[in-house]
């Protein structure tokens, strides 16, 4: 199985509104990416996970929390978004980095979230 | 830091005409290069990538890109381009960060096809 896989694919939401993101990959890989991703623009890194420990978190507002229940697993939890917050969430699995090889990522086809 | 220019925003091809589209990178390492593609509202796909073996790389659906490291370049050829072809396209660096490495993206170049 080569595949990373989203849900939902698209979803509507109120600024009040709590919902959440769910990625899962079965390739072994051990980092995975969460990725923002604006109309006619390239994705921006949100977060990475290695090792199901949180590594790198690009100065994401916390209303956005992410989650790595399992190595196959990674939750985006969505609470108090904003209609900025609108855009396509991709994301991404690769092998951990071995004797400096940097892996190629795998992207999930995303997630088109929009914020009424 | 590392960082990669994608020198053109936007690239008009007819259809079976050649495909160029080029990539300028800047790395203070022997970088890790990609090139992805992305149709609308769909994830990104890996088309080819260099990681200091073979300078001339090649990926799939007849996509082949040279590294050329005195000219710091990273350009992504096809010999005869299909109306399938049009879509977005990525040059990516790898960077290491953090005890990790993360992606620096290009701006993107979108390739339309003519028929």
């Amino acid at each position: 199985d080569t595949e990373v896989t989203q849900t939902p694919k698209h979803l509507v939401m109120g600024m009040t509104n709590k919902k959440s993101l769910k990625c899962e990959q079965h390739m072994g890989h051990r980092a995975m990416y969460w990725y923002k991703q604006k109309a006619k623009k390239p994705p921006e890194l949100m977060f990475v996970y290695s090792y199901e420990k949180l590594s790198i978190n690009e100065s994401v507002p916390s209303r956005f929390s992410p989650e790595c229940p399992n190595s196959s697993l990674l939750n985006l939890h969505l609470h108090a978004l904003q209609p900025e917050d609108s855009a396509l969430y991709l994301c991404a699995s690769s092998q951990e980095a071995v004797a400096g090889i940097r892996n190629e990522q795998f992207f999930g086809p995303g997630t088109r979230l929009t914020v009424l | 830091a590392q960082s990669v220019t994608q020198l053109d925003s936007h690239v008009s091809v007819s259809e079976g005409t050649p495909v160029l589209l080029r990539c300028n990178y800047s790395s203070s390492y022997s970088p890790s290069l990609f090139w992805y593609v992305q149709h609308p509202n769909k994830g990104l796909q890996l088309l080819l990538k260099y990681t200091s073996a073979a300078t001339l790389v090649k990926g799939i659906n007849g996509f082949e890109a040279e590294f050329k490291k005195s000219e710091t370049s990273f350009h992504l050829t096809k010999p005869s381009a299909h109306m399938s072809d049009a879509a977005e396209y990525f040059c990516v660096v790898s960077e290491p960060t953090s005890g990790t490495y993360k992606y620096i993206f290009g701006t993107g170049t979108r390739l339309k096809v003519l028929a």
